[in-house]
This record gives structure tokens, C-alpha cells and sequence, in this order.
């Protein structure tokens, strides 16, 4: 089966600019994850989709970041305007139930100049 | 509330080595514990969990992981280190408030000499 896709794999972009990220979820699961690893530190959760719907959001730093799940299937992750701070490796993770090991995507680097 | 702490963010083995990547948890119910690793330019995969059960815990590639509650550790071993193992570990526990989310280590990058 294919796996979590995000892209991009990378992104640069300067302060103040939008930035959107796409995961495409295994397909079948309903549960979508975001986390993100700022440099050198853990990696941290950011938000928990069941189809559609946000189940979990909290991890979501501030107003600054969207999150979507168009008809429960891929996820786009909205960064406006971005600040320095956000930048970081973006991870999306998928699986059928919701607590037994995830499969993750390779990551978006993104890095606001 | 749970959270893991992994010990060295840096170790490095020679190749045939033993392989020991050191985890501890804090869990006020029953921990699920899980290690990932990340190869260079790929995504997390996970190595192996534990959920209960066992408590020697067999993952791929040779890895293992004893849960041991009385020292609520989670340590991460191989018996020999391979060039390939070279990688970034990271241990987690599956945390509950209001839907089920991994709380993550630092993580610890393995250099894998030759």
C-alpha cells in the first residue's frame, strides 16, 4: 500500500509570506495527525483529524495555523503569516485505530527567512 | 500527565557493538510505550511497541526493548550495530486528553562506527 505522502519536502519562504502543506493519508484511515519538531526539540503534537472532523487541536500554537481535511481524505496544514519560530520539520501521520502506532509521512521541512 | 525523557542525544558504537539507547518514562496509568527511528531524508517508522503484553518487546532489524515498571524504563538495545543503524531514535507514550497522542523524547542520533 502507499504510504503517507506530504509535500513539499521543503520549503523556504520569508517572514510574513503563506505557506501551505499537504498529507495525503494512507488511504482508508480515518485518523490524521500533525506534529512538528522544531529544531533540536521533541516532537510535538499538533492536532488529531477522525475523517473530517478535529477531534484535537490543541497542540495548534496559535491563529496563525489552518488546518483542513477536505472530505476525510488528504489534509492541508496553512501556516499565515509565518514567523521565524515556525519554522521546522512538519510530520503527518495516519492509522486506522486511533492509539496503537501510527504510520508517518516523511516530513515537510519548512524554514521562514 | 506522561512524558519520556531519552538519555544522550549523541551515542555513538562501533560497528558489531552492542547498541543501547537509553528511555525513561512517567506515566500515571499503564503506559503504551513505542520507539521510532528516522533514516536520513525519510519519515518515522516505527521499530516496535509495547502495549502490555510481554514485556521483551521484538521490533525490526533486530531491535528489542525491555519495559521494566519498577524502573520505568523503556531502553532500546542490539546485540550488533550495523552501519545502517546509523539513524535518529526517538521514544515515545501514547498520552490521553481528549484523543489518544504520542508525547515524544528529544530523540538520540546514533553514529555507528567503522
Amino acid at each position: 500500500e502507499a504510504g503517507v505522502t506530504q509535500f513539499p519536502s521543503h520549503s523556504v519562504i520569508e517572514k510574513g509570506q503563506t505557506v501551505t502543506l499537504r498529507c495525503d493519508p494512507i488511504s482508508g484511515h480515518d485518523n490524521l495527525y500533525w506534529y512538528r519538531r522544531v529544531m533540536g526539540k521533541e516532537i510535538k503534537f499538533l492536532l488529531h483529524f477522525v475523517k473530517e472532523s478535529k477531534q484535537d487541536e490543541s497542540g495548534m500554537p496559535n491563529n496563525r495555523f489552518l488546518a483542513e481535511r477536505t472530505g476525510g481524505t488528504y489534509s492541508t496544514l496553512k501556516v499565515q503569516p509565518a514567523e521565524l519560530e515556525d519554522s521546522g520539520v512538519y510530520f503527518c501521520a495516519s492509522s486506522q485505530d486511533s492509539g496503537n502506532g501510527y504510520t508517518f509521512g516523511s516530513g515537510t521541512r519548512l524554514t521562514v527567512v | 500527565a506522561q512524558s519520556v525523557t531519552q538519555l544522550g542525544s549523541h551515542v555513538s558504537v562501533s560497528e558489531g557493538a552492542l547498541v543501547l539507547l537509553r528511555c525513561n518514562y512517567s506515566s500515571s496509568v499503564p503506559p503504551y510505550l513505542f520507539w521510532y527511528v528516522q533514516y536520513p531524508n525519510q519519515g518515522l517508522q516505527l521499530l516496535l511497541k509495547y502495549t502490555s503484553a510481554a514485556t521483551l518487546v521484538k521490533g525490526i532489524n533486530g531491535f528489542e526493548a525491555e519495559f521494566k515498571k519498577s524502573e520505568t524504563s523503556f531502553h532500546l538495545t542490539k546485540p550488533s550495530a550495523h552501519m545502517s543503524d546509523a539513524a535518529e531514535y526517538f521514544c515515545a507514550v501514547r498520552a490521553f486528553s481528549g484523543t489518544y497522542k504520542y508525547i515524544f523524547g528529544t530523540g538520540t542520533r546514533l553514529k555507528v562506527l567503522a
